[in-house]
């Protein structure tokens, strides 16, 4: 098993909707848990990050984490066609010293 | 603007041929970090530094690749001799961590897509 798990996608949502990320993750030590953004051919970039069971929000991102079950999620409100991108799941603490990522999932908000 | 610069951007090399990658963190940041990013295996660590000392190469093939870091503004690295499957995007980041403990934020450089033939 991965140390950490993104659904692939590709994910598509229509403008305005909610589009709801999901990572799930192996070890319990974890810690710090990261959302990352990558358009494509760009560097990713840090959009949020969480460390406290629930939820976190800011502007219209709001990051989610359930540390009994290993579930961390970002979901974006009012989505843009600019939020089409891969989305990074990251992590640390416990056996990761530090930035394990995810595969990413791939979303896209059609006009 | 505070950025990552990494050079070069592009780099198109022949098997067996040396490669360099140079990256220059954010003035002020204490760690640094090398990634390698496929379609296959995603965003992998190659190599980490804090405050100029490697701290963690175990993701780095240790007979072909190299990272260092000559001074606080520059961090190399090497590929000799480069084969076609290292072929990849290689990411820089920088970051501050004042304690020696894992996490805090990073910020990516542009990468440099490098094409081995």
């Amino acid at each position: 098993q991965k140390e950490v798990e993104q659904n692939s996608g590709p994910l598509s949502v229509p403008e305005g909707a909610i589009a709801s990320l999901n990572c799930t993750y192996s070890d319990r030590g974890s810690q710090s848990f990261f959302w990352y953004r990558q358009y494509s051919g760009k560097s990713p970039e840090l959009i949020m990050f969480i460390y406290s069971n629930g939820d976190k929000e800011d502007g219209r991102f709001t990051a989610q984490l359930n540390k009994a079950s290993q579930y961390v999620s970002l979901l974006i409100r009012d989505s843009q066609p600019s939020d089409s991108a891969t989305y990074l799941c990251a992590l640390t603490g416990g056996s990761a010293r530090q930035l394990t990522f995810g595969s990413g999932t791939q979303l896209t908000v059609l006009p | 603007d505070a950025r990552v610069t990494q050079t070069p951007r592009h780099k198109v090399t022949e098997m067996g041929q040396e490669v360099t990658m140079r990256c220059q963190p954010i003035l002020g940041h204490n760690t640094v970090f090398w990634y390698r990013q496929t379609m296959m295996q995603g965003l992998e660590l190659l190599a980490y530094f804090r405050n100029r000392a490697p701290l963690d190469d175990s993701g780095m093939p240790k007979d072909r690749f190299s990272a260092e870091m000559p001074d606080a503004t520059l961090a190399t690295l090497k590929i000799q001799p480069s084969e076609p499957r290292d072929s990849a995007v290689y990411f820089c980041a920088s970051g501050f961590n004042p304690l020696a403990e894992p996490g805090g934020e990073q910020f990516f450089g542009p990468g440099t897509r490098l094409t081995v033939l």
